[in-house]
């Protein structure tokens, strides 16, 4: 069965540049996308369609996707960012989603 | 607005069957675009899709969980119900339905989520 590899932490300072790969046997070759999750919340959509922000999500949040890894990456991070991150994709009609990575901003 | 809302059992013994409703609104499980996921956290851990229903009404299912899982949905109710036969404590955990639409590949709407434990 297909499975996407996240690194499970990634520590940041604030107002720096963080990046969290997603790994899939070519995974740019499907639609990636990302969700936010803090404690005790539903999961939001940050990023989709690879690299496409939907309505509400700020700037900061950028994504790409090519080869074999997706990227998220959070550019001047603030400290509202901390939170676990999770890719998803499709592949043929399942849903897959990563094993998520927690991200500190320390 | 798009609102997504999971129901059903708080609490449910080994070996019983766990039904859940998924409760839409501000959409139509007719429209042709519009399908609906299940998907469950275990305490602490990574999310796991379970289950999606196609706007066509097809149905598709973990690998690992399939045999356990059946997905249908009643659009006059916009209801999306799902049942997992078995149950076991490992199935503890919070269970969620999404909405995704045909194409996107995302789920961009979420309900808030309902905590099922798996104990006699």
């Amino acid at each position: 069965s297909y499975e996407l590899t996240q690194p499970p932490s990634v520590s940041v300072s604030p107002g720096r540049t963080a990046s969290i790969t997603c790994s899939g046997d070519k995974l740019g070759d499907k639609y990636s996308c990302w969700y936010q999750q803090k404690p005790g919340q539903s999961p939001v959509l940050v990023i989709y369609q690879d690299n496409k922000r939907p309505s509400g999500i700020p700037e900061r949040f950028s994504g790409s996707n090519s080869g074999n890894t997706a990227t998220l990456t959070i550019s001047g991070t603030q400290a509202m960012d901390e939170a676990d991150y999770y890719c998803q994709a499709w592949d043929s009609s399942t849903v897959v989603f990563g094993g998520g990575t927690k991200l500190t901003v320390l | 607005q798009v609102t997504l809302k999971e129901s059903g059992p708080v609490l449910v013994k080994p070996t019983e069957t766990l039904t859940l409703t998924c409760t839409v609104s501000g959409f139509s499980l007719t429209n042709a675009r519009m399908g609906v996921s299940w998907i469950r956290q275990p305490p602490g851990k990574a999310l796991e899709w379970l289950a999606h229903i196609f706007s066509n009404d097809e149905k598709s299912y973990s690998t690992s969980l399939k045999r356990r899982l059946t997905i249908s949905k009643d659009t006059s109710k916009g209801q999306v119900v799902l049942t997992m036969t078995n149950m076991d404590p490992v199935d503890t955990g919070t269970y969620y339905c999404a909405r995704a639409v045909a194409g996107q590949g995302d789920f961009d709407y979420w309900g808030q989520g309902t905590l099922v434990t798996v104990s006699s």
